[in-house]
């Protein structure tokens, strides 16, 4: 167990909806990140916050936000749903926004788009 | 733009034997972060080793090692006495050290088979 947590951990919904992703870092961290791991583009790397504040931005659609809360948890919102953003989305944590700092992934949200 | 490539999709290894695992990256900046995770069928992200590019020495955690090689810009990751429980796809990725809102770059994954 990472200490990461996150939920749903199973999130079944229709194309064109709109899905709210949570994430609680663990005691301690400041850092939250977020990636996407599809069979067609692998794993990738969304966006990451720290302490409250977005510290670096990867391959994440307009369709996607996400914001850090200032008790640390953070929340990845996917509107307009396609087929495509079908995935299992991770978030991680670590106590530093260095890319130095360990990173603990939590057990991931599995998103299926019907 | 940053790349990370692993050409071996698939490798397996004998119980107590070693592997290694490749990793090539592309890239025009000197100061940079490497890391080998393992997703074993759970799905759970583990960092297993990581190296700091302005480190010549070779990162080691218990049976983990890496080759680190800047100029040839390949980081490859060597097992030693595999176990069971070693099983598990590997990723291979890359991040600037300077975090100044640059991204994460994974491999596309070497899936490590154990045979008992």
């Amino acid at each position: 167990d990472s200490g990461v947590t996150q939920t749903p951990k199973h999130l079944i919904t229709a194309t064109g909806q709109r899905v709210t992703l949570r994430c609680s870092p663990r005691s301690g961290d400041l850092s939250v990140y977020w990636y996407q791991q599809s069979l067609d583009q692998g794993l990738q790397f969304l966006i990451q916050y720290y302490n409250g504040e977005e510290r670096a931005k990867g391959n994440i659609l307009e369709r996607f936000s996400a914001q850090q809360f200032p008790d640390l948890h953070s929340e990845l919102n996917l509107s307009s749903l396609e087929l495509g953003d079908s995935a299992l989305y991770f978030c991680a944590s670590s106590v530093g926004g260095d890319p130095g700092y360990e990173q603990y992934f939590g057990p991931g949200t599995r998103l299926t788009v019907t | 733009a940053q790349t990370v490539t692993q050409s071996q999709p698939e490798m397996s290894v004998q119980e107590a034997e070693t592997v290694t695992l490749s990793c090539t990256y592309d890239t025009s900046e000197s100061d940079y972060y490497l890391f080998w995770y393992k997703q074993p069928p759970s799905r759970q992200m583990i960092l297993v080793i990581r190296q700091e590019a302005y480190k010549q020495q070779n990162a080691t955690e218990n049976r983990f090692s890496v080759n680190f090689q800047k100029a040839a810009k390949s980081f490859s990751l060597k097992i030693s006495d595999s176990q069971l429980g070693d099983a598990a796809m590997y990723f291979c990725a890359y991040r600037r050290r300077p975090n100044t809102g640059n991204q994460f770059y994974f491999g596309t994954g070497t899936s490590l088979t154990v045979i008992p």
